[in-house]
């Protein structure tokens, strides 16, 4: 399974965007980036997901480098509520299986 | 759509007590994984199962670990005997169809053996 690279913590300033980095060099062609956060106590929840293409839905943006070798989430105006555990996951093609890493911290300051 | 049901949400027991953790999966969704997570371990995969068969259960810790998926509706993880260290939050998560879709996760059932 490919591992993934996360910075530990970042702070963002409510109201800005909060661009969270992601590096998994080793990602297999057909392998999927997921992103998943956990807010304190609750289970972790689905964010966004892209195999090459840049997405976007109601609650982010993922960037995809050209070489897929690392990523992107960005939150484009962050609130206090996106304070947050981040993990950005390379899903395995083969097995399917999500493989949690440690997470960034994201805390979203006033 | 009521997302993934966990049961008990919060669970405290005496160790060597035999504990069962329940969960009822999306419905439709023919894949379940039970997960674990600790401050020191982080999220880790305990087992899997697709279309009630387990596919992977090389994340259980020992034979005090079992899961059972008896239909599509209904999964348990039993520990016997539970023990301190098996003091977490256990989290159980489904997905529909093939492996490159959406896994989606309960709100998870806290343990806590003294």
């Amino acid at each position: 399974d490919a591992k993934t690279t996360q910075p530990t913590s970042m702070d963002c300033a409510e109201g800005r965007a909060a661009n969270l980095p992601c590096n998994h060099s080793t990602i297999s062609g057909n392998e999927y980036v997921y992103w998943y956060r956990q807010i304190h106590s609750q289970g972790p929840q689905y964010i966004i997901h892209g195999l090459k293409n840049n997405e976007t839905n109601e609650m982010a943006s993922l960037i995809i480098t050209e070489d897929r070798k690392s990523s992107t989430l960005i939150l484009p105006h962050a609130t206090l509520r996106d304070t947050a555990v981040y993990y950005c996951i390379v899903l395995s093609s083969n097995t399917g299986k999500l493989i949690f890493g440690q997470g960034t911290t994201l805390q979203v300051k006033p | 759509d009521a997302g993934v049901i966990q049961s008990p949400r919060h669970e405290v027991t005496e160790m060597g007590q035999e504990v069962t953790l329940r969960c009822k999966p999306i419905s439709g969704h023919n894949s379940l994984f039970w997960y674990r997570q600790t401050m020191m371990r982080g999220l880790e995969l305990l087992i899997y199962f697709n279309n009630n068969v387990p596919i992977d259960d090389s994340g259980m810790p020992e034979d005090r670990f079992s899961a059972k998926m008896p239909n599509a509706s209904f999964s348990t993880l039993k520990i016997q005997p539970s023990e301190p260290r098996d003091s977490a939050v256990y989290f159980c998560a489904s997905r529909p169809g093939t492996t490159g879709n959406t896994i989606y996760f309960g709100e998870g059932s806290w343990l806590t053996v003294v």
